[in-house]
């Protein structure tokens, strides 16, 4: 199976503040990556799929990179209603989620 | 505007059944793969169950295999999940999801179902 190890755990940020988390995969993926935002009590919104393709109506702060096992989720200027846990999911071979990564503002 | 609604949910004991259901509106539902993806209080999200268009593949984790069953009614717009010999470890909140894509990823969303399984 597919481990997918996100961090950091927790990352507090200023307005504005150019922010970055990360995914890794125990083994390739290829490109096959996908970015959710989860804000509290509500479901999960699709960001980004394939790696670094944006899903459509998501703002283009949000942008993602990477291949293979490694994988990373830039917000550009990071904004109050960025608040959210943001989990990673390996679509390669069925699929699995990262634990999440909770963003908070400083 | 793609909808999904989920309902069936509840407090049931363990060892006893539930069906979940969700309904689907807004797009064509027989063109989609359908998933279910489940989250335990204050947990990540682990996928649960997957359905091929026609509803002749099934796919499921080791966790739920043999106890859960994904099907579908395409002329009803609906995807349903019966969930046998449920353990306290099923406790959490089931969604439906469309799959996009191959290999497929969930693009959206429905808002959730709580299941509770205690005595």
């Amino acid at each position: 199976d597919i481990q997918m190890t996100q961090s950091p755990s927790f990352l507090s940020a200023s307005v504005g503040d150019r922010v970055t988390l990360s995914c890794k995969a125990s083994q390739n993926i290829n490109k096959y990556l996908a970015w959710y935002q989860q804000k509290l009590g509500e479901a999960p919104k699709l960001l980004i799929y394939n790696a670094n393709s944006l899903q459509t109506g998501i703002p283009s702060r949000f942008s993602g990179s990477g291949s293979g096992t490694d994988f990373t989720l830039t917000i550009s200027s990071l904004q109050p209603e960025d608040v959210a846990t943001y989990f990673c999911l390996q679509h390669n071979s069925w699929n699995t989620f990262g634990a999440g990564t909770k963003l908070e503002l400083k | 505007e793609v909808q999904l609604v989920e309902s069936g949910g509840g407090l049931v004991q363990p060892g006893r059944s539930l069906k979940l259901s969700c309904a689907a509106s807004g797009f064509t539902f027989s063109n989609y793969y359908m998933a279910w993806v489940r989250q335990a209080p204050k947990k990540g999200l682990e996928w649960v169950a997957t359905i091929s268009t026609s509803g002749s593949r099934t796919y499921y984790p080791d966790s739920v295999k043999g106890r859960f069953t994904i099907s579908r009614d395409n002329a009803k717009s609906s995807l349903y999940l019966q969930m046998n010999s449920l353990k306290s470890e099923d406790t959490a909140t089931y969604y439906c999801a469309r799959h996009a894509g191959s290999p497929g990823y969930n693009d959206y969303w429905g808002q959730g179902v709580m299941v509770t399984v205690s005595s």
